[in-house]
């Protein structure tokens, strides 16, 4: 079955501007959950949707935001950008029906912010 | 979620078993222990999880300590494709949707 689909994989962007990401989920999957990457803060979780819901969210600015449609794509927007953006952005997706359900995790896009 | 403490990286020659330890002391008794590893330039890779009872599957085994307080991930023989840096997290069931929480996890080496 096709994996988790993250669009696009590289963005170079300026700073002030804003960017929205892509995932599509295994199909089936109705949880997606967005993650960054950095080499200095490691992976760091930064909401989950469920049915269209945001159903947690880690500690980040509100200038990071998401959102999911009923077909469970999601798609994640970061406004306002600052350099320390820059970072891998990884999205997941799983059935979000049981805590023992492992997370899919998509290839990442690369953002890099100048 | 608790914490987790795991080496920050660790060696090993190909195709000899691998034991990658992670130490769990303040588990509940509901936090399932996951395994995640990411290979260079992709996402994190579900590996493996338990609860009390080892478990095996098809990529690696993992042995849980009988106080629940330690568990090892043990690839039982590694080739060039397992190097990468492996994630050991806690899951607690009571918790809801909550995110995974990595921690810098192991980096491991395999030499040819």
């Amino acid at each position: 079955k096709a994996g988790v689909t993250q669009t696009p994989r590289y963005l170079i962007k300026t700073r002030g501007q804003q960017v929205t990401l892509s995932c599509s989920p295994i199909s089936g999957h109705r949880s997606v959950s967005w993650y960054q990457q950095t080499p200095g803060q490691g992976l760091q979780f930064l909401f989950e949707y469920f049915s269209e819901t945001q159903r947690n969210k880690g500690n980040f600015p509100g200038r990071f935001s998401g959102r999911q449609f009923s077909n469970s794509r999601s798609e994640m927007n970061v406004s306002t950008l600052e350099l320390g953006d820059s970072a891998l952005y990884l999205c997941a997706s799983s059935s979000g029906q049981r805590l023992i359900d492992g997370y899919t995790f998509g290839s990442g896009t690369r953002l890099t912010v100048v | 979620d608790a914490k987790t403490t795991q080496p920050n990286s660790m060696e090993s020659n190909e195709e000899e078993p691998v034991h990658l330890p992670c130490n769990h002391s303040t588990i509940s008794g509901t936090d399932y222990i996951h395994w995640y590893r990411q290979l260079p330039s992709q996402g994190p890779e579900y590996v493996i999880h338990g609860l009390t009872s080892n478990v095996n599957n098809r990529m690696a085994s993992l042995a849980i300590a009988e106080d629940r307080k330690s568990s090892t991930l043990i690839l039982h023989r590694a080739t060039l494709r397992d190097a990468a840096v492996y994630y050991c997290i806690l899951r607690g069931a009571g918790g809801g949707a909550d995110g995974l929480t990595f921690g810098k996890g192991t980096h491991l080496i395999i030499q040819p």
